[in-house]
């Protein structure tokens, strides 16, 4: 089973600041990463697919890049609407895992 | 807009049996594999099983293979995910999603509890 890393567990950030959340996993998956947010009460959100493409009609201050086993996700400009928390995921191989996931609080 | 609806969650004994089902609208549900996922009460998310197109290849985590089957019916478009022998560790959110999860339903709650 691949084992997913997410760094930080927490990250307490102020409104307007650039992010950068990264998710590591025990063997290489190719790009077969994806990016889910995740807010209370609510079903998680695709953010990106394969690593780097963004899900349809997601805002352009979101990216993900990486390959192998180092992946990292970036918002650019923190907006209110994005605490939440995010979540990595490999599909590269059976099983299927997660990270544990990131919590993106307000400072 | 695509829509996915589970239903069939509840409180039920260890030991017992639940049966999910997750109905699909507004997209051609038989050209996309499926998967459920589940979320224990303040956890992270937890991959359970995947079924492909026409229902023929099955995945499973290991701690419900043998206990849980995943099914479809492409001509209800329909998902299922039979639990059998549950355990107090099965306690969670139930989410059904389309492919790597480009699309959620909205949960369904098991509470496996005496």
């Amino acid at each position: 089973e691949i084992v997913m890393t997410q760094s930080p567990a927490t990250l307490s950030v102020s409104p307007g600041e650039r992010v950068t959340l990264s998710c590591r996993t025990s063997q290489s998956v190719s790009t077969s990463l994806a990016w889910f947010q995740q807010k209370p009460g609510q079903a998680p959100r695709l953010l990106i697919s394969a690593a780097s493409s963004r899900a349809t009609d997601l805002p352009a201050r979101f990216s993900g890049s990486g390959s192998g086993t180092e992946f990292t996700l970036t918002i650019s400009s923190l907006q209110s609407e994005d605490f939440a928390v995010y979540y990595c995921q490999q599909y590269n191989n059976w099983p299927w895992t997660f990270g544990q996931g990131t919590k993106v609080e307000i400072k | 807009e695509v829509q996915l609806v589970e239903s069939g969650g509840g409180l039920v004994q260890p030991g017992g049996s639940l049966r999910l089902s997750c109905a699909a609208s507004r997209f051609t549900f038989s050209t996309y594999w499926m998967t459920w996922v589940r979320q224990a009460p303040g956890k992270g998310l937890e991959w359970v099983a995947t079924i492909n197109q026409g229902g023929s290849d099955k995945y499973y985590m290991d701690s419900v293979r043998g206990r849980f089957t995943i099914s479809r019916d492409n001509g209800k478009s329909s998902l299922y995910l039979q639990m059998n022998s549950l355990r107090a560790e099965d306690t969670g959110v139930y989410y059904c999603a389309r492919d790597v999860g480009d699309r959620w339903g909205q949960g369904t709650l098991i509470t496996v509890s005496p």
